[in-house]
C-alpha cells in the first residue's frame, strides 16, 4: 500500500539552527501538507502545498518555516532558526485532492520528531 | 473562526459498543473526518461524511447532522487494539482539515 515516507524519524538541535524535514508524498497525490503536533496536544495544520506553491498557511508558518518540492519526489519543511518551543512531532501528509470529496482526504507519514535543546 | 469540541476521555469495556461525539462550530464546512491516533503515532484515516447520514465501515460507522453541526464515531465489538486518540477533523471552506484536539478511548477487559 503505498505511503507518505518521512525523515529522521528524530532529531534532535540546538536553538538556534537550522533544520530540514523531508517527505516523500504518494506519487499520485498532488496536494502536500506539514502538520505538527506538540507533545499532549491537537495536531495543528501548519502549511497546504499545490502546483509548486504554497496554497494556504497558519499563523504558525511565519517567516522561519519554508517548504520546497526540489524534485519530483521529495517534499520538504525548513526551520530557519529554531527556538525550543519548535519541539514537535512534524507530519507530512499527502491528498488525491484537494477540493472535493473523499478525493482529499489526508494520508499521514510516520512523523519527524524534533526536539530542540 | 473554528470550534470543535471532543470529550476528553472515555473508557469502555471490550466487546462493547461506544459512541464518540463531536460537535463544531466552522464557516464554509467541507466535510468532516475522522481519524485514530495510538500514541507516537500518526493519524490514520477512518472516515469521512460530507453528507447527512450514517456511513457503515466494518466495525466502525461515523454520522454527521450539518444543521446541528454534530458528529459521532461508533465503534462496534471493541477490541483492545481500539485504545487509541479518536481525531474529529472538520475541512473547512479550503477542504483542509482542521482538528478538534480528540478523544482518548481506553478499552479495558
Amino acid at each position: 500500500e503505498p505511503e507518505v515516507t518521512q525523515t529522521p524519524s528524530h532529531q534532535v538541535t540546538q536553538m538556534g539552527q537550522e533544520v530540514i524535514l523531508r517527505c516523500v508524498p504518494i506519487s499520485n497525490h498532488l496536494y502536500f501538507y506539514w502538520y505538527r503536533q506538540i507533545l499532549g496536544q491537537k495536531v495543528e495544520f501548519l502549511v497546504s502545498f499545490y502546483n509548486n506553491e504554497i496554497s494556504e498557511k497558519s499563523e504558525i508558518f511565519d517567516d522561519q518555516f519554508s517548504v520546497e518540492r526540489p524534485d519530483g519526489s521529495n517534499f520538504t519543511l525548513k526551520i530557519r532558526s529554531t527556538k525550543l518551543e519548535d519541539s514537535a512531532m512534524y507530519f507530512c501528509a499527502s491528498s488525491e485532492a484537494g477540493n472535493r470529496g473523499l478525493g482529499n482526504t489526508i494520508y499521514f507519514g510516520e512523523g519527524s520528531w524534533l526536539t530542540v535543546v | 473562526g473554528q470550534n470543535i469540541d471532543q470529550p476528553t476521555e472515555m473508557t469502555a469495556t471490550e466487546g462493547a459498543i461506544v459512541q464518540i461525539n463531536c460537535t463544531y462550530q466552522t464557516s464554509g464546512f467541507n466535510g468532516l473526518f475522522w481519524y485514530q491516533q495510538h500514541a507516537g503515532e500518526a493519524p490514520t484515516f477512518l472516515s469521512y461524511n460530507v453528507l447527512d447520514g450514517l456511513e457503515e465501515k466494518g466495525r466502525f460507522s461515523s454520522f454527521l447532522s450539518r444543521s446541528k453541526g454534530y458528529s459521532y464515531l461508533l465503534l462496534k465489538e471493541l477490541q483492545m487494539k481500539d485504545s487509541a486518540s479518536y481525531l474529529c477533523a472538520v475541512g473547512r471552506g479550503s477542504y483542509i482539515p482542521t482538528f478538534g484536539r480528540g478523544t482518548s478511548l481506553i478499552v479495558h477487559p
